[in-house]
């Protein structure tokens, strides 16, 4: 099973300000497979990002992802008040999905 | 418009066991990949099953023998059988539909509202 570590676990931050969130693998991970998630209280989680780079249908350019292999990135570039949520990345392969433990992006 | 809506959840006993529906709109069930994901009160999503659109099935260690995942085509709905509950099975229980195409993507694109279950004596 490929285990998924995000970092940090809590970011505090202001509106306006930029956000670097870490997903890092146990093994290599297809960027095919690598996918971002957005969580608010109460919600289900909303795809953001396939494909390690890929954004969803209506998902704002100011979020982007990249990485490759076992570190991938999940960047906000002028965080609205919108954005404070909690986020998750997810890998599939050989038949079973992993989800990192979640970044929880707060306002400073 | 895809919809996914969950039922079934509820407070049931240690030992006990429960069915969850995740009826679809909007797209059909059996010509997709379909998955139950889990959340437990203030923490992480678990992915704990898959059924494939050829009927093949998997499931995370954690509930595999215990869980069974399974679908009817003509009422266009997914269901989760969960048996021999545990306190640590208590959380939000979402559905969600993936797009898969192999070595291209993998992602889940709609989601549930989600229903909890709650197993406590």
């Amino acid at each position: 099973e490929i285990v998924l570590t995000q970092s940090p676990g809590t970011l505090s931050l202001s509106p306006g300000e930029g956000a670097t969130l870490s997903c890092r693998a146990s093994q290599s991970v297809s960027s095919s497979y690598l996918a971002w998630y957005q969580q608010k209280p109460g919600q289900a989680p909303r795809l953001l990002i396939y494909g390690a780079s890929s954004r969803a249908t209506g998902i704002p350019d100011r979020f982007s992802g990249s990485g490759s292999g076992t570190d991938f990135t999940l960047t906000i570039s002028r965080l609205e008040p919108e954005d404070f949520a909690v986020y998750f990345c997810q890998q599939y392969g050989s038949s079973s999905y992993s989800f990192g433990q979640g970044t929880k992006l707060e306002i400073k | 418009e895809v919809q996914l809506v969950e039922s079934g959840g509820g407070l049931v006993q240690p030992g006990g066991s429960l069915r969850l529906s995740c009826a679809a709109s909007g797209f059909t069930v059996s010509g997709t990949y379909m998955s139950w994901v889990r959340q437990a009160p203030g923490k992480g999503l678990e992915w704990i099953s898959v059924i494939y659109s050829g009927g093949s099935t998997h499931y995370a260690d954690s509930v595999k023998g215990r869980f069974t995942i399974s679908r009817d085509n003509s009422k266009n709905t997914l269901f989760l059988q969960m048996t021999s509950l545990r306190a640590e099975d208590t959380a939000v229980y979402y559905c969600a539909r993936e797009q898969y195409a192999s070595g291209s993507y993998s992602y889940f694109d709609y989601w549930g509202q989600g229903t909890l279950v709650t197993v406590s004596s």
